[in-house]
């Protein structure tokens, strides 16, 4: 089946720094997707992609659909405490349903 | 805004009973899932769901797993006969018809199997 490398696994930094994650596939996909998943709760949609190449952003976070369409990144800006918790990439083909990442817990350090 | 709600949040039960997990999906979304996350690893891809029929399912989603949309706004999932590693949280999820694969997922239910 089709495999997601998600790196890094855990992240720490200080309030106020940018942060990188990003995500590798061994094939290719038509859509990425980024979540965020606090603990105990659900999945929460941050950011779609569906172009080779588009990069979108959402207020602080931007990320991007890799030219390879095997790859995407998300960037955080100018972290803040709430910004805490586990980041998701997750992938669909031509099949509809999603492989997740492994995840990327961040946490913030005032 | 509209979200997915599932019931319960927390489900305990015995080995080898049957369990019920429901979900009510967006009004408007026409495509249903059950992921399932086992603790401290990531979300699997259960099953999906459309136009009163499963789509897609996983090797996961054996003999002991069964979908259901007995009404106009509620989707379940049914364990048969329960197992200790089926001991996870479980997601419902939906997403509108059309290409985009944007999907919304509820707060889960967390199964314990004793």
């Amino acid at each position: 089946g089709q495999q997601l490398n998600q790196s890094p696994q855990s992240m720490f930094i200080q309030e106020g720094e940018d942060v990188s994650m990003n995500c590798t596939s061994s094939s290719i996909f038509n859509t990425w997707l980024w979540y965020k998943q606090d603990p105990g709760e659900g999945p929460v949609l941050l950011i779609a992609l569906y172009k080779a190449g588009e990069l979108t952003s959402n207020g602080r976070l931007t990320a991007q659909f890799g030219i390879t369409r095997k790859d995407s990144f998300l960037n955080i800006s100018a972290s803040i405490p709430s910004d805490v918790g586990i980041y998701f990439c997750a992938g669909s083909g031509s099949a509809r349903q999603l492989t997740f990442g492994s995840g990327t817990q961040l946490t913030v350090l005032p | 805004e509209p979200e997915v709600t599932q019931t319960p949040s927390h489900q305990v039960t015995q080995m080898g009973q049957e369990v019920i997990l429901r979900c009510v999906p967006i009004s408007n979304h026409l495509y249903f899932y059950w992921y399932r996350q086992i603790l401290g690893q990531k979300v699997e891809f259960l099953v999906s769901f459309y136009n009163n029929e499963i789509s897609e399912k996983s090797e996961i989603f054996d003999d002991q797993f069964s979908v259901e949309r007995p009404d106009g706004s509620n989707f379940t999932l049914k364990i048969r006969s329960t197992k200790l590693e089926d001991s996870a949280m479980y997601f419902c999820a939906s997403k509108l018809a059309g290409a985009y694969n944007e999907q919304f997922f509820g707060p889960g239910t967390r199964l314990t199997v004793l």
